[in-house]
C-alpha cells in the first residue's frame, strides 16, 4: 500500500464547475501538507500550504485538512480552462523536509 | 531575477554513460532536493541535502550520486549503474525555518 493515494483521473468538468481533489494518506509523521499544480513537461508550481486540521482559502483555492481520518483535499471554485492540469498533494514529515507525493490528478476544464 | 534554474532541459545519453544534471538556487535557501517523475508515479525523492557538505539517500539513491559544494548548487549524477535513467529529474530547494518547498523547471534525461 503507498503511503500517499490519489486518484489518478482524468477529471473533466465545464468551466465554472467546482473541483474537488483528494489524498489520503496512512503515515501519522506526516505534518505538513502541499498542493501543487504541474503543467506538462514544467515543474510543480505550489498552490497552498497548511499544516493544521481546517481549511485554509487562497483565493479560488482551499485546501482542506482532516488529521483524524488522514484526509486531506483541493477545492477550486469557478474553475477556468486554465486550471486544465496535473494537481499533486506532497506530504511532509518533518525530519527530512522531504515530501512524500501521490501520482496526481489529471483535470481538464471544458470551455 | 531569483529562482532555481536546471540545465539542460533536454538531455540524451548513451547506455553506460554517467551524465550530471545541473541544478542552481539563488534564494538562499538552506535545504535542496532532487526528485524523479515517473508517468502515473509522482515525485520520488532521490537525495537530499540540509546544509553544504552533508546530504542524504531519499527513497531511491541506487544509481545516483550528488555533492554539495556550495550553498547554491546541488548537481545530480545519473551512473549506469541506474537501471531505468530515463525520466524527468526535479530539484527543489527550502528555505530556512520554513517547509514550503519550491521547484526548478525539471530536466527530462532520455537514454538509449
Amino acid at each position: 500500500q503507498k503511503e500517499v493515494e490519489q486518484d489518478p483521473g482524468p477529471l473533466s468538468v465545464p468551466e465554472g464547475a467546482i473541483v474537488s481533489l483528494n489524498c489520503t494518506y496512512s503515515n501519522s509523521a506526516f505534518q505538513y501538507f502541499m498542493w501543487y499544480r504541474q503543467y506538462s513537461r514544467k515543474g510543480p508550481e505550489l498552490l497552498m500550504y497548511t499544516y493544521s486540521s481546517g481549511n485554509k482559502e487562497d483565493g479560488r483555492f482551499t485546501a482542506q485538512v482532516d488529521k483524524s481520518s488522514k484526509y486531506i483535499s483541493l477545492f477550486i471554485r469557478d474553475s477556468q480552462p486554465s486550471d486544465s492540469a496535473t494537481y499533486l498533494c506532497g506530504l511532509m514529515d518533518t525530519g527530512r523536509r522531504a515530501l512524500t507525493f501521490g501520482s496526481g490528478t489529471r483535470l481538464q476544464v471544458q470551455p | 531575477d531569483g529562482g532555481i534554474t536546471q540545465s539542460p532541459k533536454y538531455l540524451f545519453r548513451k547506455e553506460g554513460q554517467n551524465v550530471t544534471l545541473s541544478c542552481e538556487q539563488n534564494l538562499n535557501h538552506d535545504a535542496m532536493y532532487w526528485y524523479r517523475q515517473d508517468p502515473g508515479q509522482g515525485l520520488r525523492l532521490i537525495y537530499y541535502s540540509q546544509i553544504v557538505n552533508d546530504f542524504q539517500k531519499g527513497d531511491i539513491a541506487e544509481g545516483y550520486s550528488v555533492s554539495r559544494e556550495k550553498k547554491e548548487s546541488f548537481p545530480l549524477t545519473v551512473t549506469s549503474a541506474q537501471k531505468n535513467p530515463t525520466a524527468f529529474y526535479l530539484c527543489a530547494s527550502i528555505p530556512a525555518g520554513s517547509y514550503e518547498q519550491y521547484f526548478g523547471p525539471g530536466t527530462r534525461l532520455t537514454v538509449t
